[in-house]
């Protein structure tokens, strides 16, 4: 079965800083998504970033990018020049292809000290 | 276009008492999702629908019934509510067949259920 790993529960930047979220994952597979998603005080649950298996280059969104190290199954979030509003709980999820269902971590509480 | 909506935002129950959660997308998404969320256990997933009419279990289905008459709208039953049914509940959509885009979901933005 496959499981999704957060073993950071807090962490904590200074603005403008970067921080590193960590996540490891366990699959059999070859091919399959991984994904984090933000959820700020809202509640709302928003995708940051994704990351299709098969492609070697990592994926980057303005100031986030990921470090997709496959053979490892480990899959970092980077927040570059962090902001007050990236304050939230980031969770790591992955998705097997053909499979509908998503894994997620158990998440990750992001603090930003202004 | 609303994204995905949820109602209601918040409720009480007590223990015994029924209630229904009401999802709806206007994405012309084929599957939807109902999940919980609990302090430090992220999101499991109770129920999925992968179309109009058809439902399937998820991690956690025990104590919830859905029903998906329309492809716009899941709903999520508790017939005799629990406390430990008090979580928060979040829906969400996947894949048109016109964008594709199956692996990403869009999620609702949450309801807050208190059973006492």
């Amino acid at each position: 079965a496959q499981t999704v790993t957060q073993s950071q529960p807090e962490m904590s930047v200074q603005e403008a800083e970067t921080v590193t979220l960590s996540c490891t994952y366990d699959t059999s597979e070859s091919d399959y998504y991984l994904f984090w998603y933000k959820q700020p005080p809202s509640r709302q649950m928003i995708l940051v970033i994704r990351q299709e298996a098969y492609k070697q280059q990592n994926a980057t969104e303005n100031r986030f990018s990921v470090n997709f190290q496959k053979a490892a199954k480990s899959f970092s979030l980077k927040i570059s020049d962090s902001q007050l509003g990236d304050a939230a709980m980031y969770f790591c999820a992955y998705r097997k292809t053909s499979y509908d269902k998503v894994i997620f971590g158990p998440g990750t509480s992001l603090s930003v000290i202004p | 276009n609303a994204g995905v909506t949820q109602t209601p935002k918040f409720r009480v129950l007590k223990t015994g008492q029924s209630m229904t959660l009401l999802c709806a997308q206007d994405m012309n998404h084929e599957y939807m999702y109902w999940y919980r969320q609990d302090p430090g256990m992220g999101l499991r997933l109770i129920h999925y629908s992968v179309g109009e009419g058809t439902t399937a279990k998820g991690e956690v289905p025990d104590g919830y019934n859905v029903s998906r008459l329309k492809k716009q709208n899941f709903l999520l039953g508790l017939e005799s509510a629990a406390p430990s049914q008090t979580s928060v509940y979040f829906c969400a959509s996947s894949y048109s067949i016109s964008s594709g885009g199956q692996e990403t979901q869009y999620f609702g933005p949450g309801t807050r259920l208190l059973v006492l």
